[in-house]
């Protein structure tokens, strides 16, 4: 059984649009985490959500807009997206400070 | 501000060989250290964690080492074979009473190849 999953796992859409990535962990964590992995292969924290709510927001772009329905799901919106939101993005879980689980990604080329 | 680096960036050795990977951090007020491989185009794997009150932790070929003070931990890989082949990440985690507690910075890796 898949632990972390996203969806979709890649994604390729033009400058402009909005689109939605989603998130589902089947662990029964508590805190679940949006990362970006950015051309170099660096990894970034974006947004911490525990219990559902937003405990770290980072300094992105306010086109960035996490939503999480509950605990085992953490969604993230982007709109307007533009050619430098190409990246990986991650969606990880942990219980509390934890061992963190990562997804398998999801690859964004914005065109 | 917490930065983490990892050297070397890349490292290729024959099969059999065992290998040391370095991992720094200028902030040693750490609360735990993960250690992670990535494989080409896919997620992250958990491979050891290592609380700040611990030294070490081992699993199978792996053990990973830590010296909060110094700011330094290492990853060792006995006996490495070519399915070894990966990128190893490292990161940290902040003290708890920092607002930022449950963030992991990360390092940008070590891409490592073990060839037959």
């Amino acid at each position: 059984d898949t632990a972390v999953s996203q969806t979709p796992k890649y994604l390729v859409t033009q400058m402009g649009n909005d689109k939605s990535i989603k998130c589902e962990q089947n662990l029964g964590h508590d805190t679940m985490y949006w990362y970006k992995q950015d051309s170099k292969k660096f990894l970034k924290i974006m947004f911490s959500y525990n219990n559902k709510e937003l405990i770290i927001n980072e300094t992105v772009p306010n086109r960035f807009s996490p939503k999480s329905p509950d605990k085992a799901h953490l969604n993230l919106h982007i709109n307007s997206l533009e050619l430098g939101d190409s990246a990986v993005y991650f969606c990880a879980s942990s219980q509390e400070v934890r061992k963190q689980f990562f997804g398998p990604g999801t690859r964004l080329t914005v065109l | 501000k917490q930065e983490v680096t990892q050297i070397p960036a890349a490292l290729s050795v024959p099969e059999g060989e065992n290998l040391v990977l370095n991992c720094s951090f200028t902030d040693s007020a750490i609360y735990n250290l993960q250690w992670f491989r990535q494989d080409p185009g896919k997620g992250l794997t958990s491979l050891l964690l290592i609380q700040s009150s611990q030294r070490e932790q081992t699993s199978g070929r792996l053990n990973a080492s830590l010296d909060k003070s110094s700011g330094r931990s290492t990853l060792y890989i006995a006996a490495s074979q070519p399915g070894d082949s990966a990128t190893y990440l490292c990161a940290v985690r902040p003290r708890l009473e920092e607002t930022s507690g449950s963030r992991l910075t990360f390092g940008e890796g070590t891409q490592l190849t073990v060839n037959p």
